[in-house]
């Protein structure tokens, strides 16, 4: 059974950092692309970042570009959202994903930033 | 800023047929597949449809997607009550970097 499992999240200040990590299990890690998407309270979907197969492929939405670094390690059947210099706009529900052409999303970590 | 336009909400009654439209341009739906999801409240979303009208093993063939120049639309019909639920499209952009672009999100009512 396909699972993906996120932790990381919390409670941070405007101008902190928060890792996200994504544990996958089920399946051949290393075989597929993988994205985070997150939701804000009340919102809508955001697609956040993608990470090919192999990381050498990487796309960020302009919101989160030079803040947050996707980074995947295929030996730990891990995927990995570095934030940094957080906003209260990024509060949201971060949902790690695989390939889009497949249904398969974890259960969400919610991140909180406020002073 | 979404660059995919939905109307915010639809209904209808238990058995009738809901039509949702997502517009777009020649850089996403124009030029990519579109994918749809639906999510009930506190839940990850749900694929429902992909690469335009293809349809996820479990759901149900009352789901149906088409695509059209630069808008796709969704389709349920013999609408249910658990059929209730916020509905998204998406796809990718090719304009500037690649990007994945959601919709601006359908809130689907059962009546």
């Amino acid at each position: 059974e396909v699972q993906l499992v996120e932790s990381g999240g919390g409670l941070v200040q405007p101008g902190g950092s928060l890792r996200l990590s994504c544990a996958a299990s089920g399946f051949t890690f290393s075989s597929y692309e993988m994205n985070w998407v997150r939701q804000a309270p009340g919102k809508g979907l955001e697609w956040v970042s993608y990470i090919s197969s192999s990381g050498s492929t990487i796309y960020y939405a302009d919101s989160v570009k030079g803040r947050f670094t996707i980074s995947r390690d295929n030996a730990k059947n891990s995927l990995y959202l570095q934030m940094n210099s957080l906003r209260a706009e990024d509060t949201a529900v971060y949902y790690c994903a695989r390939d889009f052409d497949t249904d398969y999303w974890g259960q969400g970590t919610l991140v909180t930033v406020s002073s | 800023q979404s660059v995919l336009t939905q109307p915010p909400s639809a209904s209808g009654t238990p058995g009738q047929r809901v039509t949702i439209s997502c517009s777009g341009s020649s850089s996403n739906i124009g030029s990519n597949y579109v994918y749809w999801y639906q999510q009930l409240p506190g839940t990850a979303p749900k694929l429902l449809i992909y690469r335009n009208n293809q349809r996820p093993s479990g759901v149900p063939d009352r789901f149906s997607g088409s695509k059209s120049g630069t808008s796709a639309s969704l389709a349920i019909s013999g609408l249910r009550s658990e059929d209730e639920a916020d509905y998204y499209c998406a796809a990718w952009d090719d304009s500037l970097s690649a990007s994945y672009v959601f919709g601006t999100g359908t809130k689907v009512t059962v009546l």
